[in-house]
């Protein structure tokens, strides 16, 4: 098991296009959660799924974002028409269903809006 | 979501133990006490987690207060890696983990 995979691992694209980020979190964990962290900052939540289903959504993530975890297995999170704030470090976490709170992060894509 | 404090920021000397305090007061009798750390460039990684009794790990030791209102991670022989931004954070399983700004961790060789 190699972890939390998360591609690509840098984005650069122009302000008003469309990226579409991918993870792949460890086998059989039911859980994965997408957050953003800006420099300086801890990482902020953005939304959470358990199994296929999205339980929860913050108030941050707008309507340009959308997730996506089809199978329960790897999840897709989507930003349109891209801005300068959204600018950011996107990492994605999974955890097993009986855990007690043990998440295991990926490194992150970062991405570079001009 | 329950808040915690921390200091922004601490130092210490390689091959001592460092102590990392965090705040918590308003702790519900259900929120696990966890704490991550993430070094320069990387995702967060998990340290250690417990609910009421003090808790020991290869990487850690959790030490929480008895009426639950404090708690502090003990690094028993700090070394250069360990040099890292380290989360405390309360969350009910199996809630998602809610990061403050956390505590810059400085190692001096």
């Amino acid at each position: 098991d190699t972890g939390v995979s998360q591609n690509p691992r840098h984005k650069i694209t122009k302000r008003g296009q469309n990226v579409t980020f991918r993870c792949d979190p460890i086998s059989e964990h039911n859980r994965l959660y997408w957050y953003r962290q800006t420099l300086g900052q801890g990482p902020e939540f953005l939304t959470y799924f358990q199994n296929e289903a999205q339980l929860e959504k913050s108030r941050l993530l707008s309507d340009r974002f959308s997730a996506e975890r089809p199978k329960g297995s790897f999840s897709t999170l989507e930003i349109q028409r891209t801005e300068q704030g959204d600018s950011a470090m996107y990492l994605c976490a999974s955890s097993p269903n009986r855990g007690r709170g043990e998440a295991f992060f990926g490194q992150g894509t970062r991405l570079t809006v001009v | 979501d329950a808040k915690t404090t921390q200091p922004n920021s601490m130092e210490s000397n390689e091959e001592e133990p460092v102590h990392l305090p965090c705040n918590h007061s308003t702790i519900s009798g259900t929120d696990y006490i966890h704490w991550y750390r993430q070094l320069p460039s990387q995702g967060p990684e998990y340290v250690i987690h417990g609910l009421t009794s003090n808790v020991n790990n290869r990487m850690a030791s959790l030490a929480i207060a008895e009426d639950r209102k404090s708690s502090t991670l003990i690094l028993h022989r700090a070394t250069l890696r360990d040099a890292a931004v380290y989360y405390c954070i309360l969350s009910p399983p199996p809630q998602k983990l809610v990061f403050g700004q956390g505590t810059r961790l400085t190692i001096n060789p």
